[in-house]
């Protein structure tokens, strides 16, 4: 089955560029999407096919795929965007989800 | 804006059939460019897809293999919502279970409901 690959933490001081990375076979083939996810509430779509932002969601947030992965970018990073981010992909009429990674802005 | 609310008992003890209902708010649940998925979030499994339905012209659905003998989900276009049932559940079936929206393809999860928390325990 396909799976996606996450770091499981990341690292910023505000102000700072959050990367995130995702890491699957020929995952650049694919549409990946991401979600933000703060404790006790629902995952909130912040990126749609690699690169395009719902509605609503800041210009901070930019997407990119390539190759075996995808990467979601969160410029000027604030303390409000402290969360887990999972991305997400669809293989074979399943989506499959990455592991999520936390973010911590110090 | 598109809103889903979701209902349903938390608490089952093993063997007990799981069921939760999804009310759409804003959109048809036989919208023919909408489908209709549950998702759950456990600690060990993380978020995964359970299956979804949708309707194009009949009604289709697609399920995840880790579930696949046990899942239904259906769609109840009086009340404009859909339903999650999945039978003889085990303490492993525990998590946080989501109902969301989705186009057919290509597919990502816009909204979600609030989630409810079914707890698996003798």
């Amino acid at each position: 089955s396909y799976e996606l690959t996450q770091p499981p933490s990341l690292s910023v001081s505000p102000g700072q560029t959050a990367s995130f990375t995702c890491s699957g076979d020929k995952l650049g083939n694919r549409y990946t999407s991401w979600y933000q996810q703060k404790p006790g509430q629902s995952p909130v779509l912040v990126m749609f096919q690699n690169s395009k932002r719902p509605s609503g969601i800041p210009a901070r947030f930019s997407g990119s795929s390539s190759g075996n992965a995808a990467t979601l970018t969160i410029s000027e990073t604030q303390a409000l965007d402290e969360a887990d981010y999972y991305c997400q992909a669809w293989d074979n009429k399943a989506a499959v989800f990455g592991g999520g990674t936390k973010l911590t802005v110090l | 804006q598109v809103q889903l609310h979701q209902s349903g008992p938390g608490l089952l003890k093993p063997s007990q059939t799981l069921s939760l209902t999804c009310a759409i708010s804003g959109d048809s649940v036989s919208s023919n460019t909408a489908a209709w998925n549950w998702i759950r979030q456990s600690p060990s499994r993380g978020l995964e897809w359970l299956g979804r339905t949708y309707y194009r012209s009949k009604w289709y659905s697609d399920f995840a293999v880790s579930v696949k003998s046990r899942i239904t989900i259906t769609a109840d276009t009086s009340r404009n919502q859909f339903s999650l049932q999945l039978d003889s559940v085990t303490p492993e079936d525990t998590a946080v279970y989501y109902c969301a929206g989705s186009k057919l393809t290509p597919v990502h999860f816009d909204p979600w409901g609030q989630g409810t928390l079914v707890t698996v325990t003798s």
